[in-house]
């Protein structure tokens, strides 16, 4: 069965310092990647996704994930972070499994800017 | 614009008092999810509807049921809501499942007294 794991449950970042969330995957067969984010009470939305290809993907708002096979990874970075970033960014992995693909969540991170 | 959305926002149910959450897509995905998301946690796929055929996950509680009467809409229907039922539950949709990620809606709310 996969797996998703953010290690970082928060992070704190400086407005227009860089961030990276972190996100790593298992799975013995191979897999579709997705970042979303999540406002406050609010629905997630889709940042990013990897199905095939460049393994650099770039995303709305200035975000942009790097898929590493061999690392098992797929990471979010932004190079300049701002107060409307603070949100909770969840990971998640898409597998074929009992006849489609099956999307597991990570646990999420959540993202804190400071002024 | 084509969107998901969830009604209502905030949801106040009495214990053990059956509730109804909607979810109502303008998107013609042939997909509808049902997710169960507590407290700084992940989202938990509780079941999913393909067009018409409906998929239960295993560890969905037989409390938790859903309809869909057409395309567009899907219920979530708790039979007998407890206290540990009180969460954010989250409609989502996608042309095909898993593939090319889903839209979700605003979320319900829902708390139980």
């Amino acid at each position: 069965a996969q797996s998703v794991t953010q290690l970082d449950s928060q992070v704190p970042v400086f407005e227009e310092a860089p961030v990276e969330l972190r996100c790593n995957y298992s799975s013995s067969v191979s897999v579709y990647l997705f970042w979303y984010v999540q406002y406050p009470n609010q629905g997630l939305q889709l940042l990013l996704k990897y199905l095939s290809g460049s393994t650099l993907v770039k995303g709305i708002n200035g975000f942009e994930a790097e898929f590493n096979k061999s690392q098992t990874s797929f990471h979010l970075r932004k190079p300049s972070v701002h107060i409307s970033d603070t949100a909770e960014y969840f990971c998640a992995v898409s597998v074929y499994s009992g006849g489609y693909q099956k999307v597991t969540f990570g646990t999420g991170t959540k993202l804190q800017v400071i002024p | 614009d084509a969107m998901v959305i969830q009604n209502p926002r905030y949801q106040v149910t009495q214990f053990g008092k059956p509730v109804t959450l909607s979810c109502s897509q303008t998107l013609n995905h042939n997909v509808m999810y049902w997710y169960q998301q507590k407290s700084s946690q992940a989202p938990k796929l509780l079941f999913h509807y393909y067009d018409k055929d409906f998929n239960n996950e295993a560890d969905t509680p037989d409390n938790f049921q859903s309809r869909r009467p057409n395309t567009s809409f899907c219920f979530l229907d708790i039979r007998s809501p407890g206290l540990g039922d009180a969460a954010m539950y989250l409609c989502a949709t996608s042309r095909a499942r898993g593939t090319y990620g889903y839209t979700f809606g605003s979320g319900t709310r829902l708390t139980v007294v």
